[in-house]
């Protein structure tokens, strides 16, 4: 069975710098696709970032972007010049191809002015 | 706006009682997940269907059923609801290989 672990249930980061979450998982496939999803107070569920695991270039979306280590199973995702509009929580995902998507329990993050 | 469609938004019933949520997936997708969130919970996985089929199956009560129709929309069942059933209730469709889930902005169900 695949698993996703976030170690770090809570970070906070000060606005304007940078903060790194950590996502580790666990699969003996070699073709998925990895996700981070964002949930602010408004409880909707917003995809932040996406990455095909046959792609060696990190993706980046503006000023998201993941650090994917597939030898290590680690994607981190690196948020820059943090936001006050970046506080949420932030759960990982894991997708196999046409299979069910796993998410890990979540970091709560808080964007201190 | 994701394209899925959750209808309640809200729904307050009580104990004993039976619900059904409803979901709209976005044009053309043709998988469906229902997932449940507690407060300040992380998203446990339900159910999965695809083109009308189950596909998989998480940690979903046997008081709870699911279906998908021929039109793709899905409907959440609800049955013998207790006090621990309060949670946000998500749904989610993708669509080719490798979509990313869109996520519907949940059903808040609370049961008093």
């Amino acid at each position: 069975a695949q698993t996703v672990t976030q170690s770090q249930p809570e970070m906070s980061v000060q606005e304007a710098e940078t903060v790194t979450l950590s996502c580790t998982y666990d699969t003996s496939e070699s073709n998925y696709y990895l996700f981070w999803y964002k949930q602010p107070p408004s409880r909707q569920m917003i995809l932040v970032i996406r990455q095909e695991a046959y792609k060696q270039q990190n993706a980046t979306e503006n000023r998201f972007s993941v650090n994917f280590q597939k030898a290590a199973k680690s994607f981190s995702l690196k948020i820059s010049d943090s936001q006050l509009g970046d506080t949420a929580m932030y759960f990982c995902a894991f997708k196999r191809t046409g299979n069910q998507f796993y998410f890990g329990t979540g970091t709560s993050l808080t964007v201190i002015p | 706006d994701s394209g899925v469609t959750q209808t309640p938004k809200h729904l307050i019933t009580a104990t004993g009682q039976r619900v059904t949520l409803r979901c709209s997936p976005r044009s053309g997708d043709l998988s469906v997940y229902w997932y449940q969130q507690s407060l300040d919970q992380g998203l446990q996985f339900l159910i999965q269907y695809y083109n009308g089929e189950e596909r998989a199956k998480g940690n979903i009560l046997e008081r709870f059923s699911a279906q998908q129709f021929p039109d793709l929309h899905s409907e959440l069942n609800l049955s013998s609801l207790e006090l621990g059933d309060s949670a946000l209730y998500f749904c989610a469709s993708s669509g080719r290989q490798g979509s990313e889930a869109f996520f519907g902005q949940g059903t808040r169900l609370t049961v008093v």
